[in-house]
């Protein structure tokens, strides 16, 4: 079993739905959790992070754990076509010394159709 | 802002050639890394850097070694460049506690 499971899509939806992204994880040592968001020909950039169970809040982004199910989502409301892009989740286990473990989901590819 | 640089966006090298990908982060950081990232593979740890002249092999570290001789900046390196290195590389850093890591915009790197 992969520790991270990231449904790769494609995933095509119009302007102004609301956008659910998912990873599942093996690994119950993972305690922190990243959304990084790619436009196409460039790096990755951190959108969300959270450390803890529960939601945060980021405008139009909401990142969503759930430690105990292994699961963590990202939603977006309003979409829009700026939001096209590929998703990746990331996490990494607080185990002191390894802080250069991060995990990475393969990444979902979203398009948001005007 | 976090600001990591990859001096070269697209290169074309021929097979056998020695291939330096150049990475300065602005931020003092302690970590930095090495990536490549290819259709359905993912992102994938080439080798990493925790200090000066300091470098732990990746999950992925064959045909590949690193240079670091300053703090801000990391190299990467093919030796004898072959095919299945074509790819794109992404630099990236932070710091020795940090729980995220923060991204260049990415070398694309054709083999020929």
């Amino acid at each position: 079993q992969k520790e991270v499971e990231q449904d790769p899509g494609p995933l095509s939806v119009p302007e102004g739905a609301i956008v659910s992204l998912n990873c599942t994880y093996s690994n119950s040592a993972f305690q922190y959790f990243m959304w990084y968001r790619q436009y196409s020909r460039k790096g990755p950039e951190l959108l969300m992070y959270t450390y803890s169970s529960g939601n945060k809040e980021d405008g139009r982004f909401t990142a969503q754990v759930d430690k105990s199910s292994k699961y963590i989502s990202l939603f977006i409301r309003d979409s829009q076509p700026s939001d096209s892009a590929t998703y990746l989740c990331a996490m990494i286990a607080n185990s002191g010394g390894s802080n250069y473990k991060l995990t990475f989901g393969k990444g979902t590819l979203l398009t948001v159709n005007p | 802002d976090v600001k990591v640089t990859q001096s070269s966006r697209y290169l074309v090298k021929r097979t056998g050639e020695k291939v330096f990908l150049e990475c300065v982060q602005d931020m003092d950081h302690e970590n930095m890394f090495w990536y490549r990232q290819d259709p359905g593979l993912g992102l994938r740890l080439i080798y990493f850097s925790y200090d000066v002249k300091m470098k732990e092999k990746g999950d992925i570290p064959e045909g590949y070694s690193v240079s670091r001789e300053k703090k801000e900046r990391f190299s990467l390196i093919l030796e004898s460049a072959s095919t299945n290195q074509t790819s794109m590389y992404l630099c990236a850093s932070n710091q020795i506690s940090g729980n995220t890591i923060y991204f260049g915009e990415g070398s694309w790197l054709t083999v020929v």
